[in-house]
């Protein structure tokens, strides 16, 4: 149990255009949901905290204007990077808080690439 | 402030040969400290979660313990498949892990 995905795995783009990116939690509700950003040989970056039916919490330094952030229900959270830019460029993971023990699992990431 | 503070940074070891790694962590309001292995390109894979000082739990060749300041990730005859970058991420208010930098464990044959 506690599979976590996120969808797409790759995406590339042209440098302008907006992308979005899935987390689903697959066997368990997670009212809490956190989206990462990783940089080659680096820990991970919490950009936000994502809570179903509300607005979303980022952290210092994160415009919440580019990386909107949606909670649309307790398996979904969607991360949309808008107006990408090459500096976007990165892994993108996602976690999921399991709300019974508080336990957080992740997603593969998805590998974005802005041209 | 949070801070966690893994050492080793990068290990090097011999298949069978035992070892642990360290993490050292000031974390206030602690609610739990995990641990996760990650290989390249995927993301974290949840390992244990510890949720007070003396408390242990163990996974096949892993064993992970925990002080009021320290946890550590014993790796008992580690085999090449146990390569991966070790995370120790404790938890603090309104659930937010606090990575460290990891541990680059690379077991040889």
């Amino acid at each position: 149990g506690a599979v976590v995905s996120q969808h797409p795995s790759r995406v590339i783009c042209k440098s302008g255009t907006s992308v979005k990116i899935e987390c689903r939690s697959l066997d368990f509700q997670a009212t809490t949901m956190f989206w990462y950003r990783q940089f080659p040989k680096q820990s991970l970056m919490l950009m936000a905290t994502s809570n179903e039916g509300s607005k979303a919490t980022y952290e210092q330094g994160v415009e919440k204007d580019k990386f909107l952030i949606n909670h649309a229900s307790l398996t979904l959270s969607t991360l949309t990077v808008t107006s990408a830019h090459p500096e976007d460029s990165s892994f993108y993971i996602c976690s999921a808080l399991r709300d019974y023990n508080n336990e957080q699992f992740f997603g593969p990431g998805t590998r974005l690439t802005v041209l | 402030e949070d801070q966690v503070t893994q050492s080793p940074e990068a290990l090097r070891l011999q298949e069978g040969e035992s070892s642990s790694l360290n993490c050292s962590y000031t974390v206030s309001g602690l609610r739990g400290l995990f641990w996760y292995r990650q290989d390249p390109g995927k993301g974290p894979e949840f390992l244990f979660t510890l949720y007070s000082a003396g408390e242990e739990k163990e996974k096949e060749r892993l064993k992970a313990t925990l002080t009021k300041k320290e946890s550590f990730l014993h790796i008992t005859a580690p085999k090449p498949e146990d390569s991966a970058t070790y995370l120790c991420a404790p938890s603090g208010g309104y659930n937010k892990l606090i990575f460290g930098a990891g541990t680059r464990l690379a077991v040889h044959p």
